[in-house]
């Protein structure tokens, strides 16, 4: 099982251009996530999504967007690139149920720079 | 106060040393808890789950206090890869969402 795969591993960006983080589950799992790390923080819910169809905003959306067309993939769209959006990011999931329930899975991360 | 507290440490402790975290919890309405462990520039990975009535997984062994609303971790023996920090989760009720702790740094010298 592959489990949470992220693309890219690394990327530097300039101010205002846009990208996409690309991020896929083998799980069959309903729930994904997505979240940014910054340097000695913790981590900080960007938008998440309850099933295909379905994504909803977390503690910092702006400047981001996603959508989530199949089960599998959930993709993270940065809009204008600002420096303040060099993190690292984390996608993640989760079931629902069963004995695995309420687990969080990541994926290897994606670290971003902006300059 | 903020949902999951957790001391940030970092907590020193030689080899072999025994260490115990604690985390706390402003919702009475949280059902599910977990301790993940995020090694330096690594993602975060599940350590365990903590239950009611506690759970020992080798030198790891978790509490919950409801009534005190925290949730503890000791580990025993500590070994130099046991350098990382540690998170707190908690999930509540019908939500969609977890909520981490800003993590525990430990480090384990010689």
């Amino acid at each position: 099982n592959a489990g949470v795969t992220q693309t890219p591993k690394f990327r530097i960006l300039k101010i205002g251009q846009s990208m996409t983080l690309q991020c896929a589950q083998d799980m069959n799992h309903n729930y994904m996530y997505w979240y940014r790390q910054d340097p000695g923080m913790g981590l900080k819910l960007i938008y998440y999504s309850v099933g295909a169809g379905i994504t909803d905003k977390g503690e910092v959306p702006n400047g981001y967007n996603v959508s989530r067309s199949t089960t599998e993939d959930f993709p993270l769209r940065l809009e204008l690139a600002a420096p303040s959006q060099t993190s690292v990011y984390f996608c993640a999931s989760r079931s629902v149920g069963g004995s695995g329930a309420n687990v969080l899975t990541f994926g290897a991360g994606s670290r971003l720079t902006v300059l | 106060r903020k949902e999951v507290e957790q001391d940030p440490g970092p907590f020193n402790v030689p080899e072999g040393a025994t260490v115990a975290f604690n985390c706390t919890y402003s919702n009475s309405a949280s059902q599910s808890f977990f301790w993940y462990r995020q090694d330096c520039r690594k993602e975060p990975k599940l350590l365990m789950s903590v239950y009611s009535s506690g759970n020992e997984d080798g030198r790891f062994t978790a509490q919950l206090n409801r009534a005190s609303q925290y949730i503890s971790l000791l580990i025993r023996d500590s070994k130099l890869s046991d350098s990382a920090t540690y998170l707190c989760v908690v999930n509540k009720a019908g939500y969609s969402t977890l909520t981490f702790g800003k993590g525990t740094m430990l480090l384990v010298s010689p």
